[in-house]
């Protein structure tokens, strides 16, 4: 079964960055899109970026472009998302996700907390 | 950019009734579409894709339809733990998306 197990809760400072990773453990990394959605305490969900592992290109929402990073370690099956210039708003729970070429997101990780707070 | 609108941003329906919940796309997606349910401190589940396909092992009581802008998901019979925020996606531009601020769906 394909699952993606993301990184532990952070805790940041306004203007610091924050890298969460999503790893693979059902061996379909290579052959996915990975997608980066997060969600403000209360809000919907929010499209940040996709990367496509065996392509090697990004896409980034255009609210996020250049404050946000997506990168991809095929060797550890693992995706990384860096976002930069925290601030209070970006507080949310980051989630991962596989999408299928021209096809929702099918398999979820379990979210990520990223608390920005001075 | 392409803007999703979901109505009504609440929905109260009893149990076993029917509950239609409704996405407009600021324009023509084709059929890239897909529905999610998000249960409350859950990830989304993918319910539906390519407007009217549902996803693995999702129930028959799920359904899609509609291309173009306007789009409806269907729950015919509502059971106890279909109450929860529905999404959709659209996927036009593929790898590019944007989600509609969800339906509340709640028991009345």
């Amino acid at each position: 079964q394909v699952q993606l197990v993301q990184s532990g809760a952070e805790v940041k400072k306004p203007g610091s960055s924050v890298k969460v990773s999503c790893k693979d453990s059902g061996g379909l990394f290579s052959y996915y899109a990975v997608t980066w959605v997060r969600q403000a305490p209360g809000q919907g969900l929010e499209w940040m970026g996709a990367i496509i592992p065996f392509v090697g290109t990004a896409n980034y929402a255009q609210k996020f472009q250049g404050r946000v990073t997506l990168t991809t370690d095929e060797s550890t099956g693992t995706a990384y998302m860096e976002l930069n210039s925290l601030r209070s708003e970006d507080t949310a729970l980051y989630f991962c996700a596989y999408t299928g070429y021209y096809n929702g997101m099918d398999v979820w990780g379990q979210g990520t907390t990223v608390t920005v707070s001075s | 950019e392409i803007v999703m609108t979901q109505s009504p941003a609440t929905l109260s329906v009893s149990p076993g009734e029917r509950a239609t919940l409704s996405c407009r796309a600021s324009q023509s997606v084709s059929s890239n579409l897909a529905w999610y349910q998000q249960q409350r401190g859950q990830a989304p589940r993918l319910l539906i894709y390519g407007a009217s396909t549902r996803a693995t092992g999702i129930p028959a009581r799920f359904s899609g339809s509609g291309s173009g802008t306007e789009f409806s998901l269907t729950i015919s019979s509502l059971q106890s733990e279909d109450f929860a925020v529905y999404y959709c996606q659209q996927y036009n531009n593929w790898p590019l998306f944007t989600f509609g601020q969800g339906t509340k769906l709640e028991i009345k």
